[in-house]
């Protein structure tokens, strides 16, 4: 079982540079979310979506986008990236139940991919 | 969602076992404890949650307080795999917007 899929694990980009992280489950989670993590702090959250075709904005939404044309698929887009979105960032899913969040409200994560913004 | 404060770090002797502490005065009736854990630069690890009553699993016991404003995760046998950050966060069922502030980085020592 593969669960949560990120690529790439690493990437460096120029600033002003776009991108794309991807984000792949398969385990027909209806939430997906995007964080990001500083040095030293905790997680952010950058978006999430509670379904295809409906995303909303988290914590620290500024500079990036999202979709989520699949349920399975839940890519971040960086349109122009500056030096300030140097960090890691994790994808994490979780099934919903009826809309809401279920008796499993574990989130599940994958194993992060490392951008530094020169 | 209520804030919650743990210590920033605690070390633990290998085999015994690990109590980590947290402090969320401000909880309110409908607010959920979770707690995750961060291994090395893992993705967190969901380790438990519960409402009110003391919860344990497989992998830890989860003690909440009767007035519910702190918390404490209990590592029954520490071993050096449990070396991580650990996050204690408060949220309402069904919030979707949930982050983690800095938590508490445990070192289990041999």
């Amino acid at each position: 079982n593969a669960g949560v899929t990120q690529t790439p694990k690493f990437q460096v980009l120029k600033t002003g540079q776009s991108m794309t992280l991807q984000c792949a489950q398969d385990m027909n989670h209806e939430y997906m979310s995007w964080y990001r993590q500083d040095p030293g702090m905790g997680l952010r959250l950058i978006h999430y979506s509670v379904g295809a075709g409906i995303t909303d904005q988290g914590e620290v939404p500024n500079g990036y986008n999202v979709s989520r044309s699949t349920t399975e698929d839940f890519p971040l887009r960086l349109l122009s990236a500056a030096p300030s979105q140097t960090s890691v960032y994790f994808c994490a899913s979780t099934p919903l139940a009826g809309g809401r969040p279920g008796s499993n409200e574990k989130l599940f994560f994958g194993s992060g991919t490392q951008l530094s913004v020169l | 969602d209520a804030k919650t404060t743990q210590p920033p770090s605690m070390d633990c002797a290998e085999g015994r076992a690990a109590n980590l502490p947290c402090n969320h005065s401000t909880i309110s009736g409908n607010e959920y404890v979770y707690w995750y854990r961060q291994i090395h630069s893992q993705g967190p690890q969901y380790i438990i949650h519960g409402l009110k009553n003391n919860e344990t699993n497989e992998m830890a016991s989860l003690i909440i307080t009767e007035d519910r404003k702190s918390s404490t995760l209990i590592l029954p046998h520490a071993t050096l795999r449990d070396t991580a950050v650990y996050y204690c966060i408060v949220r309402v069922r069904v919030d979707y917007k949930l982050s983690f502030g800095a938590g508490t980085t445990v070192t289990v020592r041999a």
